[in-house]
Order: C-alpha cells, then structure tokens, then sequence
C-alpha cells in the first residue's frame, strides 16, 4: 500500500520568506499528485496537482511543486509567502481511479 | 448545488448509539468519497462510490460501518453501536468522474462520542 511522509509537521516564516514542504511517497508505479490546503475555518481545497507531463506544476496563489520521480519527492513551494498563506498543507497521492493516500500534514504558520 | 454539502455540522452521540452522516456532493459529479480525519492525521480513506455502487469500501474499518447511495447523488454514511474511538471529523468530497483529478470537499461532520 502506498504511504505518504510529510516531514514538517510544524513551519514558522515571516512574510516574503521562501517557502519549501517536503512530501515523500512510497510506490513504484504510476501516480498522480496533489496538495490541498485548508484555511483556519475552511474546507479542504485543492491547490495544485500533478499527473503528466512537465514535472513543474503550477497552482493558485503563486504555489508550485515540482515531481522528481528519482526521489519520489513532489515538493511544495512559495518564493515569497504572505500572511494569509497562513494554513494547514497536506500532500496527497492517488495511484489508481479513486481513493487517495494523504499524508498527516503541515501547519504553515506566517508571522506578520 | 455549488458546492459539497454535509450535515449535520456537529454532531454529539452517546456511546452506542447510532448515527447517520449526510454528503450531497456537487450536481453531475458521479463519484463521492468519505474519509475520516482524526487530530493532527491527514484524511483517511473509508468508502468511493461511482455512481450508486461502492467500488471500493476498503478503508471502513469494520461491520458497525455502512454507507449508501441510492440514487446516485446523496449519500448517507451510518455508524452503528458507536465507540469513543469514532470520535473524528468524517469528510465527504465528489469528483465529476472515477478518474481522480482532485476532489472537492465538504466542511465535513464533526463527531463526538460521548
């Protein structure tokens, strides 16, 4: 079965810092990826994902992650955060049609 | 509608008693998934419906877990003879199609057992 490793469980930056959350997964066949966010008080959303095709993909909010499938990495990251990126992360992998394997997620927390 | 609708929001039980959990998934989308989240945990996986069938009920944890969709839209997930141990925010997400290419959550039912 496949798993997911979110490494930072918890990351402070002040505005304008760069931003980079790591997402490890385990399987060795084909994937498509994901990060969702959750705001404080709000639903999960998807922020960005990835399934073919260039390796860096591009979300909203000027978020990015790049696939490296040598690592099995897919990284998420922000050249400048901003006090509203303030929110909780989670990396998510699908390795068929259907479910979903989330990892345990990071909390972002941004200081003004 | 325009969004994932769960109810109730909250919802307190005593243990063993029985429960029901309702997603009404975004209009057209065919498939409907609940998950689990428990605090500081990711969602976990508990059902995928395509249409009105489970086409993959792998991640209910044991019997006391049921959850239906009869008409291919709403869908009502069951908890019987409840534990403490089911204690968690039960998630609902639809997709437009079984191919995942991203859910749409609900704000989910946050359950308390008592």
């Amino acid at each position: 079965a496949q798993s997911v490793s979110q490494h930072n469980h918890h990351v402070i930056l002040s505005e304008a810092a760069s931003l980079e959350l790591g997402c490890n997964y385990s399987y060795g066949g084909t994937v498509n990826l994901f990060w969702y966010v959750q705001y404080p008080g709000q639903h999960l959303q998807l922020l960005l994902k990835y399934f073919s095709g260039d390796p860096l993909v591009k979300g909203i909010k000027g978020f990015e992650a790049e696939f490296i499938k040598s690592k099995f990495s897919f990284n998420l990251r922000k050249p400048s955060v901003q006090w509203s990126d303030t929110a909780e992360y989670f990396c998510a992998v699908n390795t068929n049609a259907g479910k979903s394997t989330f990892g345990d997620g990071t909390t972002l927390t941004v200081k003004p | 509608g325009a969004g994932v609708s769960q109810t109730p929001s909250n919802k307190v039980t005593e243990k063993g008693k029985y429960v029901e959990l309702r997603c009404d998934p975004i209009s057209g989308h065919t498939a409907l998934y609940w998950y689990r989240q428990s605090l500081g945990q990711g969602p976990e996986f508990l059902i995928y419906f395509q249409g009105t069938g489970a086409a993959d009920d792998s991640g209910l944890p044991n019997d006391r877990f049921f959850a239906v969709r009869p008409e291919g839209s709403v869908s009502t997930l069951k908890i019987q003879r409840t534990e403490r141990g089911d204690s968690a925010v039960y998630l609902c997400a639809s997709s437009l199609t079984h191919q995942n290419y991203g859910y749409t959550f609900g704000s989910g039912t946050r359950l308390t057992v008592v």
